[in-house]
């Protein structure tokens, strides 16, 4: 199984802040990797598919990056909201795992 | 709107088999595939397999093959996900989610989540 490591797994940040989470892939997985939000007690939101491309309907504020074992979410402005944990996944070969999430806090 | 109901909670005790339910609306079930995956409490979701909405084919993951069965009744807009053998490590929350039929690989939409306590 391919596996996904984030960091960092928490994090503390301000309004207005720019935030980067990484995820790094045990091995290759080119740039099938996908990111989601989840807020306690919801189920995740897809954000980000192909390691950069924006879902429809999510702030343009999120960005995403990277290929082979290195990929990175950015978030170039927090808002309020945006406190939550996120997740990478991947989606090169079975069975589809996640990164352990990072939790991002509100400083 | 797109839209994924699934059933309520369930507590099962050790060795019970649990059928969870989603349906689909604001779209077509043939025109997608559906995904169940699971998350235990403070764990990154775990994937367990896939239908295609359109010709009922699915996949597991090899975590669950044997326990796993995943089925639809496309007049009823609903999948299926029975989990047999079930232990208090399976305790968890439950979610379907969507995907396309060509089998992107993620999932653009869920459903609200289904928990299953497993407990003596």
């Amino acid at each position: 199984d391919i596996q996904l490591t984030q960091s960092p797994s928490s994090l503390s940040a301000s309004v207005g802040d720019r935030v980067t989470i990484t995820c790094r892939a045990s091995q290759g997985i080119g740039r099938w990797v996908a990111w989601y939000q989840q807020k306690p007690e919801q189920a995740p939101k897809f954000l980000i598919y192909s390691a950069s491309d924006l879902q429809s309907g999510v702030p343009s504020r999120f960005s995403g990056s990277g290929s082979g074992t290195d990929f990175t979410l950015t978030i170039s402005s927090l808002h309020p909201e945006d406190f939550a944990t996120y997740y990478c996944q991947q989606y090169n070969s079975y069975p589809i795992t996640f990164g352990q999430g990072t939790r991002l806090e509100i400083k | 709107q797109v839209q994924l109901v699934q059933s309520g909670a369930e507590v099962k005790r050790p060795g019970a088999s649990v059928r969870v339910s989603c349906t689909a609306s604001g779209f077509s079930l043939s025109s997608h595939t559906i995904h169940w995956l699971r998350q235990a409490p403070g764990q990154r979701p775990e994937w367990m397999g896939w239908i295609n909405g359109d010709n009922g084919k699915t996949k597991y993951s090899e975590n669950f093959q044997d326990r796993v069965t995943i089925s639809r009744d496309t007049y009823a807009s609903t999948v299926y996900m029975d989990l047999s053998s079930l232990q208090s490590d399976d305790t968890a929350v439950y979610y379907c989610a969507r995907d396309s039929i060509y089998l992107w690989l993620w999932f653009d939409n869920w459903g609200q989540g289904t928990s299953v306590t497993v407990s003596s």
